[in-house]
Parts: C-alpha cells; sequence; structure tokens
C-alpha cells in the first residue's frame, strides 16, 4: 500500500537556522509528492510538489527533491524564519484515477527569535 | 477568488448527539474530498465526490458517518450519533481535474470537532 514517513517533532529552531525536515513513502506506481504547510489558525496550504523523479519543487525559500532512488522527499530551508513556524505536512498522490492523498503525521516546525 | 470554505470552525457536542459540517469547494471544482485529522495523527482520506457522486468512500470509518454532496456543489458531512474517538479536525479540499495525480488539492481552515 501507499504510505508517508516525516520525522514528528517538534523541531525548535533559532531564526536564520537551516532546516530539514525528512520524508520517506511506499507507493505502488508512481506518485506525485507534496508538501503542505498549516499555519496557525488557518488551513492547509500547499508548499510545493513534484510529479517525477528528480524533479525539485520549490516555494518561499523551501525546496524538496523527489528522489525515486531513495524513495525520499526531504524538505529544505537554508535560514529559517519566525514566520516559517507551523505544521509541515509531507504527502503522495497515488498515479491511480481517485488521487486520494496519503499524509505523514506532520512535523511541527518552532522557529525562535 | 475564494477558497474552500468550512463551517463551523469548532464544534463542541455530546456523545451520542448529531453534528453536520459543511464544505463548500471552489467554484467549479468537480472534485471534493474529505480527510480527518484524529489525536494529532496523521490526516486520513475519507471520501471522495465527483460532483455529485461518490468516487470513493473507502476511508469511511463507519455507518455514523454520512456523506452527501446533492446538486454537486456544497458538500455534508453527517455524524450521528458522535462517539468520543470522532473528536479531531475534518478537513475538506476540492481540486478541478478529474483523473490527473498531478492536480493540487485545495484545502479548507478544517473544523476541529469535540466530542465530550
Amino acid at each position: 500500500g501507499n504510505s508517508v514517513t516525516q520525522m514528528e517533532g517538534p523541531v525548535t529552531l533559532s531564526e536564520e537556522a537551516f532546516l530539514t525536515i525528512n520524508c520517506t513513502y511506499t507507493a505502488t506506481g508512481y506518485p506525485s509528492l507534496f508538501w503542505y504547510v498549516q499555519y496557525p489558525g488557518e488551513g492547509l496550504q500547499l508548499l510545493l510538489k513534484a510529479t517525477k523523479a528528480d524533479d525539485k519543487g520549490s516555494n518561499k525559500g523551501f525546496e524538496a527533491t523527489y528522489r525515486k532512488e531513495t524513495t525520499s522527499f526531504h524538505l529544505e530551508k537554508g535560514s529559517v524564519q519566525v514566520s516559517d513556524s507551523a505544521v509541515y505536512f509531507c504527502a503522495l498522490s497515488p498515479d491511480n484515477y481517485g488521487q486520494n492523498f496519503v499524509f505523514g503525521p506532520g512535523t511541527r516546525l518552532s522557529v525562535l527569535p | 477568488e475564494a477558497g474552500v470554505t468550512q463551517f463551523p470552525s469548532h464544534s463542541v457536542i455530546e456523545k451520542g448527539q448529531t453534528v453536520t459540517l459543511r464544505c463548500d469547494p471552489i467554484s467549479g471544482h468537480d472534485n471534493l474530498y474529505w480527510y480527518r485529522r484524529v489525536m494529532g495523527k496523521e490526516i486520513k482520506f475519507l471520501l471522495h465526490f465527483v460532483k455529485e457522486s461518490k468516487q470513493d468512500e473507502s476511508g469511511m470509518p463507519n455507518n455514523r458517518f454520512l456523506a452527501e454532496r446533492t446538486g454537486g456543489t456544497y458538500s455534508t458531512l453527517k455524524v450521528q450519533p458522535a462517539e468520543l474517538e470522532d473528536s479531531g479536525v475534518y478537513f475538506c479540499a476540492s481540486s478541478q481535474v478529474a483523473g490527473k495525480s498531478t492536480d493540487t488539492q485545495y484545502f479548507g481552515p478544517g473544523t476541529r470537532l469535540t466530542v465530550l
């Protein structure tokens, strides 16, 4: 079946620190991969996505590369800000019709000034 | 353009009562999904509508949950009778194009349900 594993945190960093949130997946077929972010009091927002191997998704200084050989999609940012404090969810969309997302458990990030 | 909206934002009910959650998708989106996150665990798929038809309801936990999407616009999710383990955040999402695994799903803010 399809599943997503990610570090659960919480992760606490100082402003301008480097961020990595690991995400690995198992899937039948060739899924698309996503990172969603939930800021306090808000809904899930798409942060970035990648649809095929070696694709790099990027947005707001965040990056993640679709690594088929290691079945990973790790999220990185070179210099975090206090405003990046949120819960980050890794997700996959199977390549079969129906596109029902499978989410990881979420990683809470707190960035301190 | 308005995003996905959900109502209410919070609901607190007692065990055995009934609650109805509503989701208004982005206008023109045929696909509508319900998910829930229980006890801070992963977000789990409940069901998928294409217009007014249930495409996949394999994630519905039991027959206490009933989802409808009459007319193919907004959707409701009714829990009757509610149990303690139903507490969590219920998310709705919509997407435009059916059958494309790369199509982005846009999420609402969620409804936080607490069953006492």
